[in-house]
């Protein structure tokens, strides 16, 4: 599986925008960009997915580069609780498929 | 979406003993996955499930120590045998599920603490 490096950690103040940067530079064709997010004391629930274009949805926004090799999950406006370990994980779209996860990295929001 | 519900959400067991855990889906998925996830650490993926055949296991994981069942499409359990404070995690169980997004559900963990 390809590999993702991510900070281990990033503060942000509330209602502010948050950038969190993902590294997959030997991502292949057909790896999607996922994000993932786990909130204290429960499981990991879905961000957002892209593969080459720019994505959003009700949640974050997905930046992804033009050569693929990085990508940038955005929260628009901080809440306290968005605080929370983010993954970015590589994966084919496939329903069978397994997710791997990285360390991820720890989001403080800061009142 | 997927529902996903685990059973014990929390247990401490004694060492040398054995606990299942079961996942129990709101709707039929062909794969099933369990994850642990160490104190303070990510989560790593045991073994992938498939209704009617064994369980496939990553590296490190073995039949042995984490059996698994997948009777039909909705329920899964996963034992930890012969257990040790090594043992102490949250394991999770996870399901693909299709929708407007393919995306992967998660249950909400079964915390396991062995002394």
């Amino acid at each position: 599986d390809a590999k993702t490096t991510q900070p281990n950690s990033m503060e942000s103040n509330e209602e502010e925008p948050v950038h969190l940067p993902c590294n997959h530079s030997t991502i292949s064709g057909t790896d999607y960009i996922h994000w993932y997010r786990q909130l204290p004391s429960q499981g990991p629930e879905y961000v957002i997915h892209g593969l080459t274009s720019n994505v959003n949805n009700r949640m974050a926004s997905l930046a992804i580069a033009e050569d693929r090799k990085s990508s940038t999950l955005i929260l628009h406006r901080a809440t306290l609780r968005d605080a929370a370990v983010y993954y970015c994980i590589l994966s084919v779209v496939n329903r069978d498929d397994k997710i791997i996860f990285g360390k991820g990295t720890r989001l403080h929001i800061l009142p | 979406s997927a529902v996903i519900s685990q059973k014990p959400s929390r247990d401490i067991c004694q060492r040398g003993t054995s606990l299942t855990i079961q996942c129990q889906v709101d709707s039929q998925v062909t794969m099933m996955f369990w994850y642990r996830q160490q104190p303070g650490q990510s989560l790593t993926l045991i073994a992938t499930a498939n209704q009617g055949s064994e369980a496939t296991y990553e590296s490190g994981f073995v039949i042995d120590k984490f059996p698994i069942s997948r009777p039909n499409l909705t329920f899964s359990t996963l034992t930890v045998s012969n257990m040790s404070p090594e043992d102490s995690s949250i394991y999770l169980c996870s399901v693909w599920t299709s929708g407007r997004t393919d995306t992967q559900y998660f249950g909400p963990g079964t915390r396991l603490t062995v002394l």
